[in-house]
Order: structure tokens, then C-alpha cells, then sequence
């Protein structure tokens, strides 16, 4: 089956320092991924929807400009969180749909656990 | 607003006792609904699309049923490998509305 890629899957970083984690489709082409983040016990929320070759559309609530998304080819999406603080600790999660259609599911990497310090 | 409510939040079975959990929604547009399983500390897995309703999937010991206010995951005998977070999610257009899932676990 179609596989998405997330690394790393855990990282530790120091508060104001930033973080960059990578999504790759890895048998399929992906000219829009799609980032989540998950705190526990809630459901997963979007934050932003990358786009090979263009802006990523971030979601309401969500700053730009502390989580950088970048779509630079058609298998491969980067989300870096910049300047991270204690709050931006949780479990960021990718996907992808490996079959054309906005009805088709999505399918997601493993996730990266952040634990800002 | 879309939304998705999922009952119950946890659930605890024996090896062997069935049982069904619950996604109830409101969208306008549904598209389709999925089922997703994740296990800790993983991303969620594809289980089913349903697309209308009176629309059923099976796979192995888990059957999926849609209605046009709710779908069913129906356990049948589970097995411990079973134990995971049971998500559903609505599709309209580009956006997916998630529930926040109903745990699972299976006592051997």
C-alpha cells in the first residue's frame, strides 16, 4: 500500500531553538500534503495544507510564520517550527492522498513527537 | 460546522465479546466517512471508506456501517491485537472533520 514517510519520529529540542520535521511520499506523488497536530485526548486538528510549488494555506489560529511549510518537490513536504516554546510540545502528523479525488483517504506517516524543554 | 461525535471513549472487552462503537455527524455535503486506526504513539491507519448510506465493509474481525446520521464499528470476537484508538472522520470537499476516537482495549 501507499506509504508516507515522517521523520523524525521523536526529537527533543531546547526552548527558542527550531525544529525541522520532513514528510515524504514514498511511492506515490503528493502535490498537496497535509500537516496535523494531536494533543492527547482530542482528535487530530489541521493545521496547514502544503502545496507543491506554491504557498501552503495555513488554518485559522495557526501563525505562519512559527511553523514554516515547504513543499519543494512532489514527494516531499517540511514542516520547521521555529523559535519553539514548551506550548508547541505535542505530536505533529502528515498525510497524504495517494489516490486522486478529495473523497480518496488520506493516509498518514508516523509522527514526530516534539518535546520542547 | 461539521461535527463528529464518537462513543464510547474507552472500551474495555474480553478476548472473544463483540461489540459495536459508535460515530454520530453533522455535515452538510457528507463525501464520505472513514474509519482510521491508530495505535500509540503512530499515525492513523485506513480502515474503511463508507460513502452512502445503508453501505457496509467488512475487514476481518471489524464490519463498518453508515447511516445518514451515524456509522457503526462493529468488533466481532477481538483479539488483543485489536487494542488501539478507533477514529472516524467526515469528508467534505478538502476538509476532514475528525472525532477524537473511541479507545480500545482487549483483555486477553
Amino acid at each position: 500500500g501507499a506509504v508516507v514517510s515522517q521523520h523524525p519520529s521523536w526529537v527533543i529540542c531546547k526552548s527558542g531553538t527550531s525544529v525541522k520535521i520532513e514528510c515524504r511520499s514514498l511511492d506515490f506523488q503528493a502535490t498537496t500534503m497535509f500537516w496535523y497536530r494531536q494533543f492527547p485526548k482530542q482528535s487530530l486538528m489541521l493545521m496547514a495544507t502544503s502545496n507543491e510549488g506554491s504557498k501552503a494555506t495555513y488554518e485559522q489560529g495557526v501563525e505562519k510564520d512559527k511553523f514554516l511549510i515547504n513543499h519543494a518537490s512532489l514527494t516531499l513536504s517540511t514542516l520547521t517550527v521555529t523559535s519553539a516554546h514548551p506550548e508547541d510540545s505535542s505530536f505533529y502528523i502528515c498525510s497524504a492522498r495517494p489516490q486522486p479525488g478529495v473523497d480518496s483517504p488520506l493516509h498518514f506517516g508516523n509522527g514526530t513527537r516534539l518535546t520542547v524543554t | 460546522e461539521d461535527q463528529v461525535t464518537q462513543s464510547p471513549e474507552a472500551l474495555r472487552l474480553q478476548e472473544g465479546e463483540s461489540s459495536s462503537l459508535n460515530c454520530s455527524y453533522t455535515v452538510s455535503g457528507l463525501r464520505g466517512l472513514f474509519w482510521y486506526r491508530q495505535d500509540p504513539g503512530k499515525g492513523p491507519e485506513f480502515l474503511f471508506t463508507l460513502y452512502s448510506a445503508g453501505e457496509e465493509k467488512e475487514k476481518e474481525r471489524l464490519k463498518a456501517t453508515l447511516t445518514k446520521k451515524e456509522s457503526f464499528l462493529h468488533i466481532t470476537a477481538p483479539k488483543p491485537e485489536d487494542s488501539a484508538t478507533y477514529l472516524c472522520a467526515v469528508h467534505r470537499g478538502q476538509k476532514v472533520t475528525f472525532g477524537i476516537g473511541t479507545k480500545l482495549q482487549v483483555i486477553p
